[in-house]
């Protein structure tokens, strides 16, 4: 899990209320990602960050949001928004300008809508 | 579009033996192939990274290779042990003006049983 943490591992949600997912890095990585894990599929990028406050949307933004204030820290709300918020959570870090852009995960947050 | 797609979805093989899994893509411009592996409930852990001009890359009992041409890799896994037991992911990475885009194939999910 190389210096990226994520927390907490477990995390239950009533429907209607806003959550928010932790991740934290000590690589010095400027780029940090969120992506979603569902059963028999590939991740899907929410959010990423290559900068401190600067964020760009992923492919399934719509029901979160994200900020990031710190280099080491990008957290991520899912808000009531999102329809279908139970999955797995991934959090990446990478360097930026680099052809392998190599991205390191942390070790997830599974997050299951009561 | 740019996809990837696994084969198989899932296998099973008895310890001590060797598999492939394969990774097609179509993804344009290409820039690099990564391969991950996954462990249940944690993030995935880079294995190989390859470019547009390497044909072959190992790390221990994995050995990756790239045909570019025809678009297609595998990931060979030599005298297989339990703790091989995970999910592998073919991971492609696209150029884009404002740097690369990720690609991650549905994984494919290895038993190794004794």
């Amino acid at each position: 899990d190389g210096g990226i943490t994520q927390s907490p591992k477990y995390l239950f949600r009533k429907e209607g209320q806003n959550v928010t997912l932790s991740c934290e890095q000590n690589l010095n990585h400027d780029a940090m990602y969120w992506y979603r894990q569902d059963p028999g599929q590939g991740l899907r990028l929410i959010y990423y960050s290559q900068i401190v406050n600067d964020f760009q949307k992923g492919d399934i933004a719509e029901g979160y949001s994200v900020s990031r204030e710190k280099k080491e820290s990008f957290p991520l709300t899912v808000t009531s928004a999102q329809k279908n918020p139970t999955a797995f959570y991934l959090c990446a870090s990478s360097i930026v300008g680099n052809d392998y852009n190599e991205q390191f995960f942390g070790p997830g947050t599974r997050l299951t809508v009561l | 579009k740019n996809q990837v797609e696994q084969s198989p979805q899932s296998l099973i093989i008895l310890e001590g033996k060797n598999c492939t899994l394969q990774c097609n893509y179509t993804v344009s411009p290409f820039s690099n192939l990564r391969w991950y592996k996954q462990d249940t409930g944690r993030g995935p852990v880079s294995l190989t990274i390859m470019t547009f001009s390497e044909n072959t890359k190992s790390n221990g009992r994995y050995t990756a290779t790239l045909d570019a041409d025809t678009k297609q890799s595998s990931l060979h896994i030599t005298a297989s042990q339990l703790s091989d037991s995970a999910s592998y992911i073919c991971v492609v990475s696209a150029r884009k003006q404002a740097g690369t885009a990720l690609i991650f194939g549905k994984g494919t999910t290895l038993s190794v049983s004794s």
